[in-house]
């Protein structure tokens, strides 16, 4: 009940384009969901997150929309760069405890 | 955000012996910090819950006694990985709350090789 299904495992988008990625999650005691942005030999990096109580969150770029009822929310990057092939993880928090619990990821690369 | 720095970066030790790995807050008082490791082209996985003071908590399926946790002051943790086993080689993180309780700010990671 604390997965969070990340899709798809791997994207690739032509520069200038728009990636999506989409997750998934059953666990209704999850209250932030954070995206982060991992590149090769990294730690992971905070990339915009939201609250269940917000529809959509814009940061340049990066956008999350989120569906509570649906309980679902994507991250869309708008005009995709070659500097943003990474691998994303989106993630729920887990407030008891203060876990924060992973998707699988996707690994994105953006072709020039 | 806050920064967190961890050392060595990349460690290669024998089977058998033990290697500790340190986690500093850089510019933020870290109460709770978290220990998570990620195997090749996989998520991340929390292994436990690292707390000031007092005894860390381990996530289900992770040997307290294999992964040492020690958490002295506010801005140090240190884990253990003891008697290392060439399937304990990994890419280990740590991370830390920032100003508001739900955002983490990762470390850089260390590369464990056991050979």
């Amino acid at each position: 009940q604390q997965q969070v299904k990340q899709s798809p495992q791997s994207l690739i988008v032509q520069k200038g384009g728009i990636s999506i990625i989409n997750c998934a999650y059953e666990n209704t005691a999850f209250d932030y969901f954070p995206w982060y942005q991992q590149f090769p030999g990294k730690g992971p990096a905070l990339l915009i997150a939201i609250r269940p109580d917000v529809s959509e969150k814009k940061e340049g770029r990066f956008t999350i929309s989120f569906n509570k009822s649906a309980k679902q929310f994507s991250l869309h990057i708008m005009d995709s760069q070659p500097g943003d092939s990474a691998t994303y993880f989106c993630a729920g928090f887990y407030n008891q405890g203060g876990k924060l619990i992973f998707g699988q990821g996707t690994e994105l690369s953006v072709k020039p | 955000g806050a920064v967190v720095s961890q050392h060595p970066s990349w460690v290669i030790c024998k089977s058998g012996t033990s290697v500790k790995i340190e986690c500093r807050s850089l510019d933020f008082q870290a109460t709770t910090m978290f220990w998570y490791r990620q195997f090749p082209k996989q998520s991340l996985m929390l292994m436990a819950t690292s707390n000031e003071g007092s005894k860390a908590t381990y996530e289900q399926g992770v040997e307290k006694d294999k992964f040492l946790i020690n958490h002295a002051s506010l801005t140090l943790s240190t884990l253990t990985v003891t008697s290392a086993h060439p399937e304990d080689s990994s890419f280990y993180i740590c991370s830390q709350t920032g100003q508001t309780y739900n955002e983490q700010f990762f470390g850089p990671g260390t590369r464990l090789t056991v050979l």
